[in-house]
């Protein structure tokens, strides 16, 4: 596969349950970044990474735990969430961290909390 | 703290007419200034990216200028196919780092 993928696709859960959120680059990248999208907000920057280290926490519930184990894989693990963070997650990577540096987006994790 | 908004919020064109979607900034202390296409179920596409120095780019019928001055971006789209449905999103980068703040986007429905 090339570009950025995100695994799975659609996920239903409960709010009780733990579940994670899965983003690959194949596009050799040092920079990952994850996104919500919700339905009535404009697309918000929740975490970066750049070298495996995270540079920006952007006031994220502790709920949301992300994970960088290496520059090609970036993990959001979540726990006792919330109805109201049903939203659209995507991951995005660049080559580089600053200046004008394109992020490239994956697909997308649909996700609804019951 | 960078706000920006996106004017309409959705726009029905019949086919082969020129359209103009606009973007607007609060903190004109930008880097560059981003244009995104966005299908549904799927992620972003990067269509135009302006620097701060530039006044506008294009890429086929796409035209993005930049007024730094007034906070504002506009999105030219030209003979509009019905391809061209899709939300348009434009995104601002400011001096620091590399975060986008993203706005609203505007959906557009080309009619055959």
């Amino acid at each position: 596969e090339t570009g950025v993928t995100q695994t799975p696709r659609h996920l239903v859960m409960g709010m009780t349950n733990k579940k994670s959120l899965k983003c690959e680059q194949h596009l050799g990248h040092n920079a990952m970044y994850w996104y919500k999208q919700s339905a009535k907000k404009p697309l918000e920057l929740m975490f970066v990474y750049s070298l495996e280290e995270r540079v920006e926490n952007n006031s994220v519930p502790s709920r949301f735990s992300p994970e960088c184990p290496n520059s090609s894989h970036l993990f959001l693990h979540l726990h006792t969430l919330q109805p109201e963070d049903s939203a659209l997650y995507l991951c995005a990577s660049s080559q580089g961290f600053g200046g004008s540096k394109t992020q490239y987006f994956g697909p997308g994790t649909r996700l609804l909390v019951l | 703290k960078q706000e920006v908004t996106q004017i309409p919020a959705a726009l029905s064109v019949p086919e082969g007419e020129n359209l103009v979607l606009n973007c607007s900034f609060t903190d004109s202390a930008i880097y560059n200034l981003q244009w995104f296409r966005q299908d549904p179920g799927k992620g972003l596409t990067s269509l135009l990216l302006i620097q701060s120095s530039q006044r506008e780019q294009t890429s086929g019928r796409l035209n993005a200028s930049l007024d730094k001055s007034s906070g504002r971006s506009t999105l030219y789209i030209a003979a509009s196919q019905p391809g061209d449905s899709a939300t348009y999103l434009c995104a601002a980068k400011n001096n620091a780092g590399n975060m986008l703040t993203f706005g609203g986007g505007t959906r557009l429905m080309v009619k055959p």
